[in-house]
């Protein structure tokens, strides 16, 4: 069985500082891809940045880049220069199924 | 190319009515999932089509859930008779491949049963 865990309550950044979201998972599987996604006020489903678990690297797009510790089981996402538009609720999510974490609320200051 | 869609956006029936949600994936994309998210909490897996086949029906919560994806387009999903806990958010998403793919959802559509 695959396990999302996302435990950070809300989360508060002053714009333009990085701001690192946590996501630890669980699962049987040898080969896996965790995904972080962005749901807005508006409720749509944005898609930030994929991490397969045999990847060298840690996924980077634009201002996210992902905190991959395999051995720790963490899948960590970080936004760099935060801005007002990044507030919502951001989603760590593994494949095969899209087994979901219960999400962390991050609001950005002015 | 066309997005994920779903319809109603919007749905509010009374307790013990039925009510079926459609999704349109993208097209060519063989896998379809649902997922419900209740006010305020996580989102729940409800199921997995793989073409016209059910993959994973391990989140349906009840036999009063019917899901279909007749010839492996478009999927409905039936809540009869509809109670107050069924409310919440549906959402579909759609993937072309099972697994190392971007998943692409749908609007949602946020059921309301009063």
């Amino acid at each position: 069985a695959q396990k999302i865990t996302q435990t950070q309550p809300g989360m508060f950044v002053q714009e333009k500082e990085a701001v690192t979201l946590d996501c630890t998972y669980d699962t049987s599987d040898q080969s896996y891809g965790l995904f972080w996604y962005k749901q807005p006020s508006s409720g749509e489903m944005i898609f930030l940045i994929y991490q397969g678990s045999y990847d060298e690297q840690n996924a980077t797009e634009g201002r996210y880049s992902l905190n991959f510790q395999k051995a720790r089981k963490s899948a960590n996402l970080v936004i760099s220069a935060s801005q007002l538009g990044d507030s919502a609720m951001y989603f760590c999510a593994m494949e095969s199924k899209l087994t979901f974490g219960k999400g962390i609320t991050l609001s950005v200051r002015p | 190319e066309a997005g994920v869609t779903q319809f109603p956006s919007h749905s509010v029936i009374e307790k013990g009515q039925t009510v079926t949600l459609r999704c349109d994936p993208i097209s060519g994309h063989d896998n379809l999932y649902w997922y419900r998210r209740v006010m305020g909490k996580e989102i729940k897996f409800l199921l997995h089509f793989v073409k016209e086949s059910k993959q994973d029906e391990s989140g349906m919560p009840n036999n009063r859930f019917l899901a279909e994806r007749t010839g492996g387009t478009y999927s409905t999903l039936k809540v009869q008779p509809a109670e107050l806990e069924d409310s919440g958010v549906y959402f579909c998403a759609s993937t072309r491949w099972t697994g190392n793919t971007e998943a692409f959802f749908g609007q949602g559509t946020r059921l309301t049963v009063v």
